[in-house]
């Protein structure tokens, strides 16, 4: 199974945008590109998912490399309520194996 | 808001003793997954069903685990003669993916097992 790598941690101001950075050099062709937040307490929150182009939801924008080797969640402006852990993770198409595979994720700080 | 349910949300049991835990998805949905995360590690897959069959076993799921969803609806996850290292964030999740091209799953808010 493909994994995934990520900084264990950063820090953004409040108000400004955050670029959480994802490596995936293993991705196969049929790999989506989801990404997760976790509040302290909570299961894991859907954020954006992408196959090859980048993405933009209310949430969050999705940017992906060309070589789709890697990724980039943008949080445009960074809100206390942003605080979390993100988690990039790969997954399959449904004839695939459908279980996700965590890391440890980034944990972003946001400060006031 | 119809979003994954589970219950109890924090269950504290004493080492050898048998606790359950229930899972209600989203509506619908087809796909129900069961994950464990520990402190300070993302969740790792212990087992999915697609409606009421179970397709797939992580070998975390020892033999003290067992999971059904004898209705293609709600799911409970069993562990047996509980031990300390059972204590983890129990999350479920649930997705559906006929029709679209990608599984994406939603979780429930998770139960916190405490083994004394």
């Amino acid at each position: 199974d493909a994994k995934t790598t990520q900084p264990n941690s950063m820090e953004s101001n409040e108000e400004e945008p955050v670029h959480l950075p994802c490596n995936h050099s293993t991705i196969s062709g049929t790999d989506y590109i989801h990404w997760y937040r976790q509040l302290p307490s909570q299961g894991p929150e859907y954020v954006i998912h992408g196959l090859t182009s980048n993405v933009n939801n209310r949430m969050a924008s999705l940017a992906i490399a060309e070589d789709r080797k890697s990724s980039t969640l943008i949080l445009h402006r960074a809100t206390l309520r942003d605080a979390a852990v993100y988690y990039c993770i790969l997954s399959k198409t449904p004839s695939g194996t459908y279980k996700y595979i965590f890391g440890t994720g980034t944990r972003l700080k946001v400060l006031a | 808001d119809t979003g994954v349910s589970q219950d109890p949300r924090h269950k504290i049991t004493k080492r050898g003793q048998n606790v359950t835990f229930r899972c209600d998805p989203i509506s619908e949905h087809n796909r129900l997954y069961w994950y464990r995360q520990t402190l300070g590690q993302g969740p790792e897959f212990l087992t999915y069903f697609q409606n009421e069959a179970q397709l797939e076993k992580s070998r975390l799921l020892s033999d003290r685990f067992s999971a059904e969803r004898p209705k293609g609806s709600f799911s409970t996850l069993e562990i047996q003669r509980t031990e300390q290292g059972d204590s983890a964030m129990y999350l479920c999740a649930s997705s559906s993916p006929l029709g679209v091209s990608t599984d994406t799953q939603y979780f429930g808010p998770g139960t916190r097992l405490t083994v004394l």
